[in-house]
């Protein structure tokens, strides 16, 4: 059965680097999603992308975040500069379109020190 | 703004038995879907069910069916014949038909399955 994959599976950084979340998501899907879990709390949406485009994002998805789909098969969250908030579970998710069921990765376990 | 209460921060079910969680949800929309989540001690987010809202009939997927009551906006999730591998955080979802995909997510209930 296809999966979304994501790498690394956990990540420490300094504070104040850039760190780059990387995803595979499921080849016939359209539609490609980032959400974040601060350990504990609910998960939040973070983006939508669709057609090269954001969609979609929320007011956490501030200007020190980005996304891109460099090729045809992955879909990178760029954290520009690192804050110690930053520490949390990111999961990328994708559907084939914007009302199907979101499959989720694993998940990326990111550690700001 | 649409918001999602779980008032159940951990349910306790022995093994064989039927436990239910509740999920209440706020929108002043008519068209939304609806969804469960597992999401088991490796954290990965599965599907466990999902609910269109212009559908009358509650979704079933094998041990795991939803009771939706639309007027009252109340979606919970009954989990039958609990096994030990359905311990985990559930998380009740809502999705609009005309957001980008956002799904917004309830706090979550811990389900703990004693043998």
């Amino acid at each position: 059965e296809p999966e979304v994959t994501q790498t690394p599976s956990h990540q420490v950084t300094q504070m104040g680097q850039e760190v780059i979340l990387r995803c595979v998501p499921i080849s016939n899907h359209l539609y490609f999603y980032w959400y974040r879990q601060i350990l504990g709390q609910k998960v939040e949406f973070l983006v939508s992308f669709y057609n090269n485009e954001i969609s979609e994002k929320s007011e956490i998805f501030d200007d020190q975040f980005s996304v891109e789909r460099p090729d045809g098969s992955n879909f990178t969250l760029k954290i520009r500069s690192t804050k110690l908030e930053d520490s949390a579970m990111y999961f990328c998710a994708s559907s084939p379109s914007n009302t199907d069921t979101q499959y989720f990765g694993p998940g990326t376990r990111l550690t700001v020190l | 703004a649409q918001t999602v209460t779980q008032s159940q921060p951990e349910m306790s079910v022995q093994e064989a038995e039927t436990v239910t969680l509740s999920c209440t949800y706020d929108t002043s929309e008519s068209d939304y879907y609806l969804f469960w989540y597992k999401q088991p001690p490796s954290r990965q987010m599965i599907l466990v069910i999902r609910q269109e809202a212009y559908k009358q009939q509650n979704a079933t997927e094998n041990r795991f069916s939803v009771n939706f009551q639309k007027a009252a906006k109340s979606f919970s999730l009954k989990i039958s014949d609990s096994q030990l591998g359905d311990a985990a955080m559930y998380f009740c979802a809502y999705m609009t038909t005309d957001s980008w995909g956002k799904l917004q997510f309830g706090a979550g209930t811990q389900v703990v399955v004693t043998p």
